[in-house]
């Protein structure tokens, strides 16, 4: 069965980096856009990143294009979210999340990981 | 940018029906999803595409989808659908995937 493992949270100071790796099993990762949502505490869902099935194509919310990057190593099996310039808005639960197809326009995310928390403050 | 609007919260009694909308300028162009969160866990795809069923979705959960509001309807409702809902587009001007504000369905 699909399986998506997120690491790599954990507490930062404001303006530091972290990245984040989600581990995918269960499913030819190499087929299927993946991406990243997050959600602050007691808040809705916001949407992250999405990534192409190969790569090439990326898109980022306005509020983290310029800090943040998706990348993926499908010889790995693994997506990544790499942040810079952290900023103590950018606290919450990371997901990410396998999209139904290969198309990164469009389609909703049938699959998702566990979360992993990432706190930024001094 | 693109904004999808969601009632706060919706209350209905158990067997009854639940309508929970997303409200978006012409939303009936584009294609809705619907995820279902209940507390401490990862969001379930309920309905992608406006109205397809994920499998081992039960039938109970249908959406539609037309001019400025897209509609995710639950009948018969249970206890275990207790949970917040969100409705997610591709804005295809932006290139943005957007989620509405999300609904918190209390069974009374």
């Amino acid at each position: 069965q699909v399986q998506l493992v997120e690491s790599g949270g954990g507490v930062v100071q404001p303006g530091r980096s972290l990245r984040l790796s989600c581990a995918a099993s269960g499913f030819i990762f190499s087929d299927y856009a993946m991406q990243w949502v997050r959600q602050a505490p007691g808040k809705g869902l916001e949407w992250v990143a999405v990534i192409s099935y190969d790569g090439s194509s990326k898109y980022y919310a306005d509020s983290v294009k310029g800090r943040f990057t998706i990348s993926r190593d499908n010889s790995k099996n693994t997506v990544y979210l790499h942040m810079n310039s952290l900023k103590t808005e950018d606290t919450s639960v990371y997901f990410c999340a396998k999209s139904t197809s290969a198309s990164w326009k469009g389609p909703g995310a049938d699959s998702w990981g566990q979360g992993t928390l990432v706190t930024v403050s001094s | 940018s693109y904004v999808l609007t969601q009632p706060p919260s919706v209350s209905v009694a158990p067997g009854k029906t639940a309508r929970i909308t997303c409200g978006g300028n012409n939303i009936g162009d584009k294609s809705v999803h619907w995820y279902q969160q209940k507390p401490g866990q990862a969001p379930v795809l309920i309905i992608s595409y406006d109205y397809d069923r994920p499998s081992g979705i039960p039938e109970r959960f249908s959406g539609s989808n037309s001019g400025n509001t897209a509609t995710l309807t639950i009948t018969r409702v249970e206890a275990g659908d207790e949970a917040d809902y969100y409705c997610q587009v591709w804005d295809s001007s932006s290139e943005h995937y957007v989620f509405g504000t999300g609904t918190k369905v209390t069974v009374l």
